[in-house]
């Protein structure tokens, strides 16, 4: 689905700095979700948005943080990037509880 | 909380056969469980998914089991292309325990040889 949209698709920093990613999406979902996917780890859920004024944490939300700026727009932040924080970020959207999540294209971040 | 394990996390199956990929959950209360296909570098997509007031679900050459009782559900592939080959994942919710939110498997990589 080209309605979820991630920026950027590839970023490669150095150790230290702060990092935002960013999603939008135009399927009107009030839930939105940040995974984070490693080889043979599966997806891990960084953080979840129920709405604007409700953020959560998820298996592990250390070392980052979230904003819901908007209904359709969830950002996520290394406040200060790690190597071991290199990985494949997916945002994800979903309708209600119990429903299917339909996924944006991925941002592949490099830490040096 | 919940817990998903899949197997195996490997396969290899030659064009034309079967590939079963099982799944186990621990939370008695899940109540839904999505399968999503994730070809390589592209975003994980649901291929099929069951809710707990099924046993069974087909979708042409696809379906998924679910037995309750024993907490585990499989994903079925018939007749097996090469554009079948992919990573497929298991999940689980349910509304109280996960607050809804999926659950995933570690992932099988699916190889289909030609």
């Amino acid at each position: 689905d080209a309605d979820v949209t991630q920026t950027p698709r590839n970023r490669i920093t150095k150790t230290g700095k702060r990092i935002m990613l960013e999603c939008s999406q135009t399927k009107g979902h009030d839930r939105m979700y940040w995974y984070r996917q490693d080889p043979g780890l599966g997806l891990r859920l960084i953080y979840y948005s129920f709405d604007v004024k409700d953020i959560n944490k998820g298996e592990i939300s250390d070392g980052y943080s979230v904003s819901r700026q908007a209904q359709a727009k969830f950002s996520l932040s290394l406040e200060s990037a790690i190597p071991n924080q290199t990985a494949l970020y997916f945002c994800a959207t979903s309708v209600g509880s119990n429903q299917p999540q339909h996924f944006g294209d991925g941002t592949r971040l490099s830490i040096l | 909380g919940e817990n998903v394990e899949q197997h195996p996390s490997t396969l290899s199956v030659q064009e034309g056969d079967s590939a079963v990929i099982k799944c186990t959950y621990s939370d008695s209360a899940s109540n839904y469980f999505p399968w999503y296909k994730q070809e390589l570098g592209k975003r994980p997509q649901l291929i099929i998914d069951i809710r707990s007031n099924v046993g069974e679900k087909k979708d042409q050459r696809i379906a998924v089991t679910l037995n309750k009782t024993a907490k585990h559900f499989s994903l079925h592939i018939t007749e097996t292309q090469p554009e079948d080959s992919a990573v497929y994942f298991c999940a689980a919710c349910n509304y109280g325990g996960s607050q809804g939110n999926l659950i995933f498997g570690k992932g099988t990589k699916l190889s289909v040889k030609p």
